[in-house]
């Protein structure tokens, strides 16, 4: 079946550093990636999509590489901000019509 | 602004109650779902439906209740039957291939 598997957090950096959370995939077919970001209290916000091989998505100074041949979708971030603290999930969906499988989700804390 | 409404943000009952979580979008989506989310835990699908007028069960549907009389709403009932009710519940809608999200409401059974 389908599924996402993404690093266990927390994952703690200080402010500036360089950030990576890993996200694999297992599915049937071609999936749509996506990354959405949870601030504390709140709903999951869409951060950013890949729906082909080899597509990046990017938003916020965030990117994530579909990458077909090693099926991941690694999240990435030159710089953080302490404003980034919050949770990532990585998630799939394979057709239109299917439930999105999200991964457990990564909490990321930066220090000032 | 076109969006995913959820009311109220904080919910408190007693325990043996029904208790009913609202979702509304103004998005033209057909598909919405709910989840179910425990402290530091992800989200588990609780129903979904991808029309008017049918809903399908997700993977905790035990103790839950759904109805989709409307494009636009897709109510949640929390039963008594539920056995662990408190929880925060969020509320999602898609079109294609991508899913949004309400502000979920945090539900307190006591």
């Amino acid at each position: 079946g389908n599924s996402v598997t993404q690093m266990e957090g927390p994952v703690t950096l200080s402010e500036e550093a360089f950030l990576t959370i890993n996200c694999t995939y297992t599915a049937t077919g071609y999936p749509s990636l996506f990354w959405y970001v949870q601030y504390p209290g709140e709903g999951l916000q869409l951060l950013l999509k890949a729906t082909k091989a080899d597509d990046k998505g990017s938003n916020k100074g965030f990117e994530a590489t579909y990458r077909k041949e090693t099926t991941s979708f690694h999240l990435e971030k030159g710089s953080v901000q302490v404003s980034d603290s919050a949770v990532y999930f990585c998630a799939l969906k394979v057709n239109r019509d299917d439930k999105i499988i999200f991964g457990k989700g990564t909490r990321l804390h930066i220090l000032p | 602004d076109g969006g995913i409404t959820q009311s109220p943000k904080y919910l408190f009952r007693k325990e043996g109650q029904n208790v009913t979580l609202s979702c509304e979008q103004n998005l033209n989506h057909d598909a919405m779902y709910w989840y179910r989310q425990d402290p530091g835990q992800g989200l588990r699908l609780i129903y979904y439906s991808q029309i008017v007028n049918d809903f399908q069960k997700g993977d905790i549907a035990e103790g839950y209740s759904v109805s989709r009389e409307k494009k636009e709403s897709f109510p949640l009932t929390v039963t008594s039957a539920q056995k662990n009710p408190t929880a925060f519940y969020l509320c999602a809608s898609s079109i294609g291939v991508e899913q949004y999200f309400g502000p979920g409401t945090r539900l307190t059974v006591t």
